[in-house]
């Protein structure tokens, strides 16, 4: 597509529920890289990968965090167990390739709410 | 380890002065790339700017200008006769030249820009 596109653009959700998050890059963007930013903050990495396999992971804040690239294309970033905590915005951007030069372009995010 | 600082958290300027956004950084590597974003009241981060570590040299766009300093570790970016449209969150970035490691966000400085 001609931009990032993620869905749902905004999730309200139950503590404890599990929650699914899209997010469709840049066609030919090999890296997809998951950010979430709270209220007032900048920016945190979360996952990011390079086709089909995390490249790194480091981010991830905990075992109820998972995301998957199957077909390298497509992104789900999957939160198990929510809780009111992970309420933030949900950021996908993509780029050409993975290296330090290269501009990330940024979806507008999923806004979650755990009630 | 890498950080980006930007101590001014808000910002509040009358239209038609001009203002400055500070950014302060911290990385340990000789090649690395310093980043620019916007996001105004719709989410999206959009990209303004890239500079690499070996090119100190000033660059204005239009009203923007940036000043890189690698003496002082900074990047600040001034907006010249600011204007309403120039409302947003504006965010500085690091990544390292090498490998494949993530974007680096300051928290943001929210600009309002009064009419």
């Amino acid at each position: 597509g001609a931009g990032v596109s993620q869905t749902p653009s905004n999730k309200v959700t139950e503590k404890g529920k599990y929650v699914e998050l899209r997010c469709d890059p840049i066609s030919g963007h090999t890296a997809l890289y998951w950010y979430r930013q709270s209220l007032g903050q900048g920016p945190e990495f979360l996952i990011y990968f390079q086709g089909t396999g995390a490249a790194d992971d480091s981010g991830l804040p905990n075992d109820r965090f998972f995301a998957v690239r199957p077909e390298g294309s497509v992104s789900t970033l999957k939160i198990q167990r929510t809780e009111r905590g992970d309420s933030a915005v949900y950021l996908c951007a993509s780029s050409l390739i993975p290296a330090g030069a290269n501009v990330l372009t940024f979806g507008a995010g999923s806004r979650l709410t755990v009630l | 380890a890498q950080k980006v600082t930007q101590a001014q958290t808000e910002i509040s300027v009358v239209e038609k002065e001009d203002v400055t956004l500070d950014c302060v950084y911290e990385t340990r590597d000789t090649t690395y790339y310093l980043f620019w974003y916007k996001q105004p009241p719709s989410g999206e981060l959009v990209f303004l700017i890239r500079r690499n570590s070996f090119d100190e040299q000033n660059e204005i766009s239009g009203r923007y200008s940036w000043n890189f300093q690698k003496s002082t570790s900074s990047f600040n970016f001034t907006i010249t006769a600011s204007q309403v449209v120039d409302s947003a969150v504006y965010f500085c970035a690091l990544r390292r030249g090498s490998g494949n490691t993530p974007l680096v966000f300051g928290k943001g400085t929210r600009l309002s820009v009064i009419a």
